[in-house]
């Protein structure tokens, strides 16, 4: 089974600039989880999608939006970049059917750089 | 204070056990766990445990929960330098479609 797959995995972008970053989740998982990784604030949570909906969302401005497709890939968008922006970005997946378990399966994430 | 706790940083000397500890505030988690990262990677889910449980062995892995002081530790006996990662504690609460995240502790093995 292949696992959760992001892409891309480094970029490179000017301030100002808007960016995407696609997830492709396990194959029969509905629910795809983003999350910023910086060093000083550690994982912070974006939101989750499931069904094509977002089901929750973090405390994170409007320029950070996502959506999900009916095949439960995944794309969050970041519009008018900041230097503060810069971070690991990271997808989980699990199978999200209930709250009872959320066993999250993570991809390695994208690396963006923001100069 | 955040809502699951850990201590930033552990160094052990290979061969040894390392304890990795972790402090959560909701007594309604249900699930607990923890991941593992290594360097230019996502996180690894190591193992769960359930709330009803005291403990769970897994090889080199044990989890220990104390449910009254809401406490979670790993231990990994004989620690190898390829355990040398950034070590997340997880839980999820009841009701909840998110686990929260504590912010790590890098375990450091050394010869």
């Amino acid at each position: 089974k292949a696992g959760v797959t992001q892409t891309p995995r480094y970029l490179i972008k000017t301030r100002g600039q808007q960016v995407t970053l696609s997830c492709s989740p396990i194959s029969g998982h509905r629910s795809v989880s983003w999350y910023q990784q910086t060093p000083g604030q550690g994982l912070q949570f974006l939101f989750e999608y499931f069904s094509e909906t977002q089901r929750n969302k973090g405390n994170f401005p409007g320029r950070f939006s996502g959506r999900q497709f009916s095949n439960s890939r995944s794309e969050m968008n970041v519009s008018t970049l900041e230097l503060g922006d810069s971070a690991l970005y990271l997808c989980a997946s699990s199978p999200g059917g209930g709250p009872s378990n959320t066993e999250a399966f993570f991809g390695q994430g994208t690396r963006l750089t923001v100069v | 204070g955040e809502d699951v706790e850990q201590s930033l940083f552990l160094s052990v000397r290979e061969g040894d056990s390392s304890v990795i500890n972790c402090t959560y505030t909701d007594s309604s988690s249900t699930y607990l766990y923890w991941y593992k990262q290594e360097p230019g990677a996502g996180l690894q889910l190591l193992t769960y445990i359930f709330s009803n449980m005291d403990m769970k062995q897994d090889q080199r892995l044990t989890v220990l929960l104390n449910k009254k002081d809401k406490h979670l530790s790993l231990r990994i006996a004989d620690t190898q330098t390829g355990d040398s990662a950034i070590y997340f504690c997880a839980e999820n609460r009841r009701g909840s479609y998110i686990p929260t995240f504590g912010r790590g502790t890098s375990l450091i093995v050394h010869p």
